[in-house]
């Protein structure tokens, strides 16, 4: 068990610029989810993934996002036109299906210059 | 809408004390509750959970109580280590259409000192 992997571990970009992270779950684990966490907050949930199927998208995750989990194992989250409002740090979790525990990856942190 | 409350934004206790993180929720709905630390520059760890039909659960040093009718958990660490030092998170669980969201709270940083 390798745990949960992020790349990169850190972005700084340009306002304007798209941002891609990847995220590799635990390989036995088919639930996968974002989650963004800003200064001060804790995490909050944008998406999920059962499968290679997107169940789930929370209303922060504007139409400038988007994830995808192709083959139901890695997923990337794409920004498109970043904001300064979209710096934080991202973070991935897997879990098996019908488990409570997520298990959550370093995170990406996102500055958006 | 916050519906995971933690109010004490930080914590300081000596090596050897107890120590006490408290949690509010106002979702009724929630099932399961999870507590994660979180050191600078890493993800969450998980760390204790406790089902909702529960009241007590413990783990070596880590003990979860949860009291319903308040909707009120909290977290006793006892012994408190300086290697316990990190922001604590509670978290609920809304089971929505067999998908566990995780709804968490803003964090108690904790400082154990020697």
């Amino acid at each position: 068990d390798t745990g949960v992997s992020q790349d990169p571990r850190h972005k700084i970009t340009k306002r304007g610029q798209n941002v891609t992270f990847r995220c590799d779950p635990i390989s036995e684990h088919n639930r996968l989810y974002w989650y963004r966490q800003t200064l001060g907050q804790g995490p909050e949930f944008l998406t999920y993934f059962q499968n290679e199927a997107q169940l789930e998208k929370s209303r922060l995750l504007s139409d400038r996002f988007s994830a995808e989990r192709p083959k139901g194992s890695f997923s990337t989250l794409e920004i498109q036109r970043t904001e300064q409002g979209d710096s934080a740090m991202y973070l991935c979790a897997s879990s098996l299906s019908l488990a409570y525990t997520q298990y959550f990856g370093p995170g990406t942190r996102l500055t958006v210059l | 809408d916050q519906q995971v409350k933690q109010n004490s934004p930080s914590l300081s206790v000596q090596e050897g004390r107890i120590s006490i993180l408290n949690c509010d929720y106002t979702n009724s709905m929630f099932d399961y509750f999870l507590w994660y630390k979180k050191y600078p520059a890493e993800g969450p760890t998980f760390l204790i959970s406790i089902s909702s039909i529960k009241d007590k659960n413990e783990d070596g040093r880590f003990t979860v109580f949860l009291n319903k009718s308040a909707k009120h958990l909290s977290l006793h660490i006892v012994p408190s280590q300086p290697g316990d030092s990190a922001v604590y998170f509670c978290a609920g669980v809304e089971e929505n259409t067999g998908f566990q969201k995780l709804v968490f709270g803003t964090g108690t940083r904790l400082l154990v000192s020697p």
